[in-house]
């Protein structure tokens, strides 16, 4: 595998179920990121991870819970999701560094869909 | 903090004809600037990026994009468009402090045969 992978690729889950997003890069970057994209929205940037550490939520509802067990896996928990939660989740890695440019580097996404 | 414009949700063009992306971006601080290129159900794909040196940046597939810091503008063009160049464009923007992107809003390409 190379770049940035994401599992599963597509999800359908009722409101009550409890579902997990992988995502695996492959770059040995030391940041990873998840950002929601709905349809005719802007991309929305939800989790950020540097050094395994989350550096950044934003207010993003609780029924999202992301975890990152090592600076190569990142995880997003789902439960009690809403319709409105249906969209294409995207995960990035990049390298933060002093002489890095910030270029991130994307997954496929997850297409999840909220019945 | 930064901000990105991007103008036109929509352009649509003759294949042949030349593709012109519009971003305007606000930074505080000296930018570095990205086009990201997203087919449909994939993933966002870096297209080109400016960090420093050459203001005419040349990426992937034939496009190219100039910075011009005194109109604050990162403009995309490709000369002649091919039906594969249908997608949805990014301009995003970062700061030499802070490793977060700033995305635009976005721009879908059509490409008429």
């Amino acid at each position: 595998e190379t770049g940035v992978t994401q599992t599963p690729r597509h999800l359908v889950m009722g409101m009550t179920n409890k579902k997990s997003l992988k995502c695996e890069q492959h770059l040995g970057h030391n940041a990873m990121y998840w950002y929601k994209q709905s349809a005719k929205k802007p991309l929305e940037l939800m989790f950020v991870y540097s050094l395994e550490e989350r550096v950044e939520n934003n207010s993003v509802p609780s029924r999202f819970s992301p975890e990152c067990p090592n600076s190569s896996h990142l995880f997003l928990h789902l439960h009690t999701l809403q319709p409105e939660d249906s969209a294409l989740y995207l995960c990035a890695s990049s390298q933060e560094s002093t002489s890095g440019s910030g270029e991130q580097f994307f997954g496929p996404g997850t297409r999840l869909t909220v019945l | 903090a930064q901000s990105v414009t991007q103008l036109g949700s929509h352009v649509s063009v003759s294949e042949g004809a030349l593709v012109l992306l519009r971003c305007n971006y606000s930074s505080s601080v000296p930018p570095y600037l990205f086009w990201y290129v997203q087919y449909p159900n994939q993933g966002l794909q870096l297209l080109l990026k400016y960090t420093t040196g050459a203001t005419l940046v040349k990426g992937i597939n034939g496009f190219e994009a100039e910075f011009k810091k005194s109109e604050t503008s990162f403009h995309l063009t490709k000369p002649s468009a091919h039906m594969s160049d249908a997608a949805e464009y990014f301009c995003a923007v970062s700061d030499q402090s802070d490793y977060k992107l700033s995305f635009g809003a976005g721009t879908t390409v059509t490409v008429r045969a």
